[in-house]
């Protein structure tokens, strides 16, 4: 079955950086790609970004296109997204989401979320 | 970018009822439209894919339909599990925005 797992929670001061890994299990890592979505304390979702694992195609959304980068690695079917500059406001649960590497295609499997949170 | 509204943005109904939610975009799109499910301390399910498409192992109470702007997502009679978040999502092209969330409580 399809599962994906993410690191565990974190804590950052302000100006600091975050990795978030995503270790996907239960289908063929490279036929597809994953959004990374987050949601602030008592929010909606927010898209950050996609990536497709077999082409390395990445879009960001313009928010986050200045300190966001997410990286995929095929030899231990894991997805990064890496968080820069730090902000308070950056407190948030982090989540991956597998997608089909075609556009379209909804965000069908999630991970359990990471917890980052962000303070002095 | 596509911007999306949803109405409303709670709701309260009872266990049987029948509910629609909208999803409106600021351009006309070509039907690569989501509906995710979020209840409380869990991840996004998705429900409904390219419009009307529903999502292996999701009730068939769940239904979606719409074209050009206007989109809804109809939950035919209210069980107690859909006590829920509701987001629309585009996915046709980059940015796949979220829409705003509409709740749904007792």
């Amino acid at each position: 079955q399809v599962q994906l797992v993410q690191s565990g929670a974190e804590v950052k001061k302000p100006g600091a950086s975050v990795r978030v890994s995503c270790k996907a299990s239960g289908y063929t890592f490279t036929s597809s790609a994953f959004s990374w979505v987050r949601q602030a304390p008592g929010q909606g979702l927010e898209w950050m970004g996609w990536i497709s694992v077999y082409s390395g195609e990445r879009y960001y959304a313009q928010n986050f296109q200045d300190r966001v980068t997410m990286t995929t690695d095929s030899s231990t079917n894991t997805a990064y997204m890496d968080l820069r500059s730090l902000r308070s406001d950056d407190t948030a649960r982090y989540y991956c989401a597998r997608q089909s590497s075609k556009f379209g295609s909804p965000a069908d499997y999630w991970g359990q979320g990471t917890l980052v949170t962000v303070s002095s | 970018d596509i911007q999306l509204t949803q109405s409303p943005s709670s709701l309260s109904a009872s266990v049987g009822d029948r509910v629609t939610i909208t999803c409106r975009t600021s351009q006309s799109i070509t039907g690569y439209l989501n509906w995710y499910q979020q209840r409380p301390g869990q991840a996004p399910k998705v429900l409904i894919y390219a419009v009307s498409s529903l999502q292996s192992g999701v009730p068939s109470r769940f239904s979606g339909s719409g074209s050009g702007t206007n989109f809804t997502l109809t939950i035919s009679s209210l069980q107690p599990e859909d006590f829920a978040t509701y987001y629309c999502q585009l996915s046709y092209t980059p940015p796949f925005t979220f829409g705003p969330g509409t709740k749904v409580d007792i």
